[in-house]
């Protein structure tokens, strides 16, 4: 059974740590996708990936966030320095584009719960 | 610009009764594609069910159908003889097929089962 896995699922940090969130796409997935879910601004789009180049990152705070993806097994999410406001569920996302209809969906790893005190 | 509406943030149903869970769409994009996700408690995201713009037929996924109305650009959830399981957040999202094709989500709709 393909799943999108995370890690970690949990990280409590202080303010003005470094914060790295990882994620392994299903194999053969062409496209990551970097989710935010707060309360206040319910899930948006930070960044996405397409055969490992990032095509729109225009959701992400620049100064602070950066996606890469090193490979196609590994994508990377870093916060630095971190704020409070950071606080939230960071899901990843895999998918196949240009896929068949049934592939359209994408699927969703557990998400990493991220705690800035 | 592509926006997601679902004007009900709870319901509580009957188990064993019928559940339709409001979406409405807006976007001048010709073709796209309508999802929705089920958030258990847990967390996780699980895809239920997909309908593409120009599927002639509604969506149909064991107790999930799709009742989709192009016309008035709804995508509207219904959830046939419902468990307590289905207790959850379902999220309505749509996303385009050119261009960015990231997924645009509604805020949501707690659904509570009530024995």
């Amino acid at each position: 059974d393909a799943r999108v896995t995370q890690t970690p699922r949990h990280k409590v940090t202080e303010m003005g740590q470094e914060v790295t969130m990882r994620c392994q796409p299903i194999l053969g997935h062409n496209t990551v996708f970097w989710y935010r879910q707060t309360m206040m601004q319910g899930l948006e789009l930070l960044a996405y990936f397409r055969n490992r180049a990032p095509l729109d990152d225009s959701g992400m705070p620049k100064d602070r966030f950066s996606a890469e993806m090193p490979d196609a097994t590994l994508a990377t999410l870093k916060i630095q320095p971190s704020e409070p406001r950071d606080s939230a569920v960071y899901f990843c996302a895999s998918g196949l584009v240009p896929g068949t209809i049934s592939s359209y969906e994408q699927y969703f790893g557990p998400g990493t719960r991220l705690t800035v005190t | 610009a592509q926006k997601i509406t679902q004007t009900q943030p709870g319901m509580f149903v009957q188990e064993k009764e019928a559940v339709t869970l409001d979406c409405t769409y807006d976007t001048s994009d010709p073709s796209y594609g309508l999802f929705w996700y089920k958030q258990p408690s847990s967390g996780e995201m699980i895809f239920l069910i997909y309908q593409g713009s120009y599927d002639q037929q509604n969506a149909t996924e064991g107790r999930y159908s799709l009742n989709f109305q192009k016309a008035r650009k709804s995508a509207n959830l219904v959830i046939s003889a419902s468990q307590l399981g289905d207790s959850a957040m379902y999220f309505c999202a749509m996303k385009r097929f050119e261009g960015a094709q990231k997924l645009v989500f509604g805020q949501g709709t707690r659904l509570t089962i009530n024995p």
